[in-house]
């Protein structure tokens, strides 16, 4: 069976520091993958997605960057964190061709 | 683009008590539609999908929805809701023949009652 996951559960980093978010798959090979973000009554929003390994894609440009350095692992990162960077981040797969996202537990990020 | 509104920010619900959450979408077609459930602190668990065919959609916890093309509607119901089914429901929508990104509305948080 395929299982997502995502680490480290929650975080606090200061203003100015890197961020490393690191998300994986196992029990599928070459699958979608997505990085969401989740802010207090805004919803999901997505950042990044990737369709196989060097490929991203970015929704919104901002502070954050993504890489997928093998073709089960996400990786979502900042050089410097910003305050309006806090919320909770979301790892999602799923199969090429098929909608059915299976979701990470997600990553508390508080930036101070 | 697509776009899902969810227009319940907070639901309250009697616990045995139906329930029923809303959710519209604008799409220019047919999209592929979704209800995800997101316990606290916690990831998002997909409830059920509609794709095609029948418009009344079965799910997982006795949840259903239906898919309404005329009113742009994909509600989600519960004719008995238990204490643990307080959680925050997501609607979302995928293009047909687009990229598999899903678009997600805002949620809608349930709480239960005695």
């Amino acid at each position: 069976s395929q299982t997502i996951h995502q680490w480290p559960a929650t975080l606090v980093q200061p203003v100015g520091s890197p961020l490393s978010l690191e998300c994986t798959v196992e029990g599928t090979s070459n699958p979608n993958l997505y990085w969401y973000r989740q802010a207090a009554g805004r919803g999901l929003q997505l950042l990044f997605y990737s369709i196989g390994i060097d490929q991203i894609s970015s929704e919104v440009p901002q502070n954050l960057s993504a890489s997928r350095p093998q073709d089960r692992q996400f990786i979502l990162s900042s050089k410097k964190l910003l305050l309006s960077d806090s919320g909770f981040y979301l790892c999602a797969w799923s199969w090429q061709g098929y909608y059915g996202y299976t979701f990470g537990s997600g990553t508390r990020l508080t930036v101070v | 683009a697509q776009s899902v509104t969810q227009p319940d920010i907070h639901i309250t619900v009697s616990e045995g008590a139906s329930l029923e959450l809303r959710c519209n979408y604008s799409y220019g077609a047919t999209p592929y539609l979704f209800w995800y459930v997101q316990s606290p602190g916690q990831g998002l668990q997909l409830l059920l999908k509609y794709f095609s065919g029948d418009t009344l959609v079965q799910g997982i916890k006795g949840f259903e929805a239906e898919f309404k093309r005329s009113q742009s509607s994909f509600n989600l119901r519960k004719p008995s809701v238990h204490w643990s089914d307080a959680a925050e429901y997501f609607c979302a929508v995928g293009e047909r023949f687009g990229n598999e990104k899903l678009t997600f509305g805002t949620g809608t948080r349930l709480t239960i009652i005695p």
